[in-house]
């Protein structure tokens, strides 16, 4: 089936740590994009990629990093740099027009203890 | 970039039309007004989408008024599945990826 896969759904990790987020897409989409959610909270936008090897921060990039090594997949790494960590982060695809419409992964819920 | 006011909730009984409303006074000439949802701890959804003629498709109907400062998104016989935050989002003029969502509206359908 097509779609954006995230791994995984739940993910636990200590302060300090590194930790790196999936996501995979098979849509043939050019851009993508990660958002934080906080509760009750809109998306905010981390990083996006409009073409392989190219990656612009979005609003909130201080203590994440990217990689685009290849069209289907964007992961995230959440570094221990991030002050608040704990979250739901959202990664989507879409194609490059700026006008279309983006297609969001299940998301994967961090915890930081 | 264009920003977008919506009521923090609304009601609405089931099998009744849902009508959510979106304010963007400033929206640009050529920025397109966005509809998605969102189900408690899923990834949004996409809804529907328009520049300034009203659209229709099987999940909804978006009215965008004349002068485009504001627009209203219909759910014609909402269920209790259509309980989501909906969010209103206008494109970024001239090409960004930026889109911002705000916090949206909950929309709580109720039997």
């Amino acid at each position: 089936d097509g779609g954006i896969t995230q791994s995984p759904k739940y993910l636990f990790r200590k302060e300090g740590q590194n930790v790196t987020l999936s996501c995979e897409q098979n849509l043939n989409h050019d851009a993508m994009y990660w958002y934080r959610q906080d509760p009750g909270q809109g998306l905010r936008l981390i990083y996006y990629s409009q073409i392989v090897n190219d990656f612009q921060k979005g609003d909130i990039a201080e203590g994440y990093s990217v990689s685009r090594e290849k069209k289907e997949s964007f992961p995230l790494t959440v570094t221990s740099a991030q002050k608040n960590p704990t979250a739901f982060y959202l990664c989507a695809s879409g194609l490059a027009a700026a006008t279309d419409t983006q297609y969001f992964g299940p998301g994967t819920r961090l915890t930081v203890l | 970039d264009a920003k977008t006011t919506q009521p923090t909730s609304m009601d609405c009984a089931e099998g009744r039309a849902a009508n959510l409303p979106c304010n963007h006074s400033t929206i640009s000439g050529n920025e397109y007004v966005y509809w998605y949802r969102q189900i408690h701890s899923q990834g949004p959804q996409y809804i529907i989408h328009g520049l300034k003629n009203n659209e229709t498709n099987e999940m909804a109907s978006l009215i965008i008024t004349e002068d485009r400062k504001s627009s209203t998104l219909i759910l014609p016989h909402a269920t209790l599945r259509d309980t989501a935050v909906y969010y209103c989002i206008v494109r970024p003029h001239g090409g960004g990826f930026k889109t911002i969502f705000g916090a949206g509206t909950r929309l709580f359908v109720k039997a």
